[in-house]
């Protein structure tokens, strides 16, 4: 099973409608949860970070962690044209650790 | 706004060359860090840096990569003997504190290795 597994995609929706995008994990260690959005050519910029478990809102974008059930979600709402990118998840364990673990990624279209 | 700079954007080389990709993180930072990202497939860490040394690498960064801050301001990148699989868009990244203090990492706009 692979550490974290992400729905490559391609993901299109028209403007305006809600976007789910989601990560499952094995790993329990993991307590740091992160969504990046990536442009092309450009290089992974953080959208939301949650620790352990809940959900975190932030304007328009809203992240879940369910931590039993190993399962990562971020909600766009009202979705725009701009939101077109490639999200990734991330994720990291507890003290210690540096390094994040990325799922592949999910390339979304928003359409005018 | 402060930004992780990398240079060059896009490097071409013949396999077997040695090859250091740069990067100039965010001033005040202390912890620097590579990914790459092979066309297509996930972004994966290759090794953190903190207080002139290595703190953690991944099983990829073996004895043909290595890190350097020779300066105080650049943070680079060495691959001895480049292979074809060294083929990847390599991201740097850095945070200003440990984990739990400070989360967010930044990265670069990241340096396109093409080996032939």
């Amino acid at each position: 099973q692979k550490e974290v597994e992400q729905d490559p995609g391609p993901l299109s929706v028209p403007e305006g409608a809600i976007v789910s995008l989601n990560c499952t994990y094995s790993n329990s260690a993991f307590q740091y949860f992160m969504w990046y959005r990536q442009y092309s050519r450009k290089g992974p910029e953080l959208l939301m970070y949650t620790y352990s478990s809940g959900n975190k809102e932030d304007g328009r974008f809203t992240a879940q962690v369910d931590k039993s059930s190993k399962y990562i979600s971020l909600f766009i709402r009202d979705s725009q044209p701009s939101d077109s990118a490639t999200y990734l998840c991330a994720m990291k364990s507890a003290q210690g650790a540096q390094k994040l673990v990325f799922g592949q990624g999910t390339r979304l279209t928003i359409n005018p | 706004e402060p930004e992780v700079t990398q240079t060059p954007s896009h490097q071409v080389t013949q396999m077997g060359q040695e090859v250091i990709l740069r990067c100039v993180p965010i001033s005040n930072h202390l912890y620097f860090y590579w990914y790459r990202q092979i066309l297509g497939q996930k972004v994966e860490f290759l090794v953190s840096f903190y207080n002139n040394e290595i703190s953690e690498k991944s099983e990829i960064f073996d004895d043909q990569f290595s890190v350097e801050r020779p300066d105080g301001s650049n943070f680079t990148l060495k691959i001895r003997s480049t292979k074809l699989e060294d083929s990847a868009m390599y991201f740097c990244a850095s945070r200003i504190g440990p984990w739990g203090t400070s989360n967010e990492q930044f990265f670069g706009p990241g340096t396109r290795l093409t080996v032939l």
